[in-house]
C-alpha cells in the first residue's frame, strides 16, 4: 500500500496564481484532512472531510477550497495565492484514532 | 474547539538522560490521547497512544501518562538517543471524531 500520496512535493507560485495540492489515499480512509505547517509551527487544520461528498472548514479556511468527490482523492485548491499561503501542506486520513499523514508539499509564493 | 497546549516548547538534554513533555487539553469529552513525532523535514508520525480508560501505557522506552481529573497528559522517553531529536505533537480528541487539532510542538534535542 502506497498510504498517502501527495503531489507535487515542491512548488513555486507567483502571487496571485492559482493551484490544486493533490492527495490520495488507498487505505478506504473515509476521514480525510488538510493541515498547514508554518516554518517551526505546528500543525494547523485548513480543510477536514468526513466522506464522499462531505467537506467542512477548520481553523484556517480562508484563500483555500476543496472536494470530495471520491472516498480516495481529496485536493486542495488555492485560489489568487498570497505570500502568507507560503507553508508546508500536509494531508492526512485517519483510521479509528490514527492518523496517516503525506509526504507533504512545500510552497512558496513569491 | 479543543484548546491544547503543550510545554516546555523546547527540550535539550544529554544523551541518556529522561524527557517529558506535557499536553494540557480544555475538552472533558476527550477519549483518545496520541503523541506524534516528527523528523526535521519529514512528516510527523503516531509514536504512541491512549484511550481514557487506561492510565499509562508503554512501549519500549516511551510511555504515555494519562491525568483525566485534570486533564493533561504526558510523553516519557528514557534513555534518550540522538535519534529521539525531533517535534513531538500532541492531539487529544473524541475517539472516532471528526476534527483534531494538535498542540503547538515540543522540540526536543539529544545531545551526544
Amino acid at each position: 500500500n502506497a498510504g498517502v500520496t501527495q503531489t507535487p512535493k515542491f512548488r513555486i507560485l507567483k502571487i496571485g496564481q492559482s493551484m490544486t495540492l493533490q492527495c490520495a489515499q488507498d487505505m478506504n480512509h473515509n476521514y480525510m484532512y488538510w493541515y498547514r505547517q508554518d516554518p517551526g509551527m505546528g500543525l494547523k487544520l485548513i480543510y477536514y472531510s468526513v466522506g464522499a461528498g462531505i467537506t467542512d472548514k477548520g481553523e484556517v479556511p480562508n484563500g483555500y477550497n476543496v472536494s470530495r468527490s471520491t472516498t480516495e482523492d481529496f485536493p486542495l485548491r488555492l485560489e489568487l495565492a498570497a505570500p502568507s499561503q507560503t507553508s508546508v501542506y500536509f494531508c492526512a486520513s485517519r483510521s479509528g484514532g490514527r492518523a496517516f499523514f503525506g509526504q507533504g508539499t512545500r510552497l512558496t509564493v513569491v | 474547539g479543543e484548546n491544547v497546549e503543550q510545554h516546555p516548547s523546547t527540550l535539550s538534554v544529554q544523551e541518556g538522560d529522561s524527557a517529558v513533555i506535557k499536553c494540557t487539553y480544555s475538552d472533558s469529552a476527550s477519549n483518545y490521547f496520541p503523541w506524534y513525532k516528527q523528523e526535521l523535514g519529514k512528516r510527523p508520525q503516531l509514536i504512541i497512544d491512549i484511550r481514557s480508560n487506561v492510565g499509562e501505557k508503554k512501549d519500549q522506552r516511551i510511555a504515555v501518562t494519562l491525568n483525566k481529573t485534570a486533564k493533561h497528559f504526558s510523553l516519557h522517553i528514557t534513555e534518550t538517543q540522538p535519534e529521539d531529536s525531533a517535534v513531538y505533537f500532541c492531539a487529544p480528541a473524541v475517539y472516532n471524531f471528526n476534527k483534531f487539532y494538535f498542540g503547538s510542538g515540543t522540540k526536543l534535542n539529544v545531545k551526544p
